[in-house]
């Protein structure tokens, strides 16, 4: 089974240009996460997805940042502009949803603002 | 407001013996906790979960232990293998839904 797939896996742009990353989730999955991490932290959720709804978008910064999952499946995290503290890890997981905790993660973007 | 706390930055362990990592909690409405693995370069794995019901959850090497009344958890790694070498990150959810809440994550060193 193909776990979740992210692309690119590293980028590097200047300030004020925008970015997008591209997440496909594990297949069946319904329930897709678009996490933040900076340098020694854990995780921070930015969106979770039930099918093409989002249902938790709280901690998602709207003014420059916004995401999509059309049809349910792949998902797109954009920011637009970016500025030098965006310079984290982004991690796309997806759990089959329906009470199970357990999530499964890609092996992120990590983008650099210069 | 750091809901899941993991105080030790990092541990070290020789190879063979116990790894012993901790975990507090302050929201009482927890009721579903998860550890997971990352290795460099990769995002986190799920290791080993417990719920609120059960005060330990056994999987091959790794056991992990749950104190509701003091909010905490910890997960044993028995025997430690250089393998295990990795970040690992504690996190809690509530009531069904599933926003998880993770630690800052302890860094485990086992020396051969």
């Amino acid at each position: 089974e193909a776990g979740v797939v992210q692309s690119p896996r590293y980028k590097i742009i200047e300030k004020k240009q925008p970015v997008a990353f591209w997440c496909n989730p594990i297949s069946g999955h319904n329930t897709l996460y678009w996490y933040l991490q900076n340098l020694g932290q854990g995780p921070e959720l930015l969106i979770r997805y039930e099918n093409e709804e989002a249902v938790d978008d709280s901690q998602l910064p709207k003014d420059r940042f916004s995401a999509e999952r059309l049809k349910g499946v792949d998902s797109t995290l954009k920011i637009q502009p970016a500025e030098l503290g965006d310079s984290a890890v982004y991690l796309c997981a997806s759990s089959p949803g329906q009470g199970v905790y357990e999530q499964y993660f890609g092996p992120g973007t990590r983008l650099t603002v210069t | 407001d750091q809901q899941v706390k993991q105080n030790s930055p990092s541990l070290s362990v020789q190879e063979g013996r116990i790894s012993i990592l901790n975990c507090d909690y302050t929201n009482s409405m927890f009721d579903y906790f998860l550890w997971y693995k990352k290795y460099p370069a990769e995002g986190p794995t799920f290791l080993i979960s417990i719920s609120s019901i059960k005060d330990k959850n056994e999987d091959g090497r790794f056991t992990v232990f749950l104190n509701k009344s003091a909010k905490h958890l910890s997960l044993h790694i028995v025997p430690s293998q250089p393998g295990d070498s990795a970040v690992y990150f504690c996190a809690a959810s509530s009531g069904g839904y599933q926003k998880v809440t993770f630690g800052i994550g302890t860094k485990l060193q086992v020396i051969p």
